[in-house]
């Protein structure tokens, strides 16, 4: 497609489960970025690819998250043993620039819902 | 309910009014700032971004003003339509990180037809 893709769009997963949420960039973008969102909240940074390597990830709330880009295309967020603080919406977005904000515009996917019972 | 742990500002205005949206950032080093609208459902999506080196930048229907010395951003957009009803953000790049965007909490515009 044209856009960012995100799936799935929606999950649930009780409490300890390992999550998988995968993101589809636009053909071509060098930069991948995770954000999380929580309800009632603006997006928060979680960690940023350029290619097949992630240069910040810092924002990532513990150990339990990983997120990996193989191959410089599709990107995997994974959270395991997930707990209720877990639940947000998880947005992905890429961009064409090397990363840098002043060349290029980032484009949002629609965000993996998460809910964790 | 989704109401719950909700607490956006809101603004309401008439179809065809002009509104204002405000957000105060926090980092004096940033300097770059993006105003996103986000849908229900949908991510954010781009609308206008500005630098530091300029105080206004005009779009198509909109406006930012920026006012470093007191830290604040505007909104503006003129004969607001139903369609623009949505959340609205603004975004700085964190202490003038060429990747990072640091999001304000957002402000609700809902547009009355």
């Amino acid at each position: 497609g044209a856009g960012v893709s995100q799936s799935p769009r929606y999950k649930v997963a009780k409490r300890g489960q390992d999550v998988a949420l995968r993101c589809d960039p636009i053909s071509g973008h060098v930069s991948l970025f995770w954000y999380q969102q929580a309800l009632g909240q603006g997006p928060e940074f979680l960690t940023y690819f350029q290619n097949e390597a992630q240069l910040d990830k810092s924002g990532l709330p513990s150990d339990r998250f990983f997120a990996e880009r193989p191959e410089g295309s599709v990107s995997t967020l994974k959270i395991q043993r997930t707990q209720q603080e877990d639940s947000a919406v998880y947005l992905c977005a890429s961009s064409g620039g090397t990363g840098n904000l002043n060349t290029g515009e980032l484009f949002f996917g629609e965000g993996s819902r998460l809910t964790v019972l | 309910g989704e109401s719950v742990g909700l607490h956006l500002p809101t603004l309401s205005v008439q179809e065809g009014d002009n509104s204002i949206i405000n957000c105060a950032y926090s980092n004096s080093a940033s300097d770059y700032f993006i105003w996103y609208k986000q849908e229900s459902g949908k991510g954010p999506q781009f609308i206008i971004d500005i630098r530091s080196n300029m105080d206004k930048r005009q779009g198509q229907r909109v406006t930012v003003l920026l006012n470093k010395t007191v830290k604040h951003l505007s909104l503006q957009i003129a004969a607001t339509q139903p369609g623009d009803s949505a959340v609205y953000f603004c975004a700085e790049n964190s202490g003038g990180s060429n990747y990072k965007l640091t999001f304000g909490k957002g402000t609700l515009l809902t547009v009355n037809p």
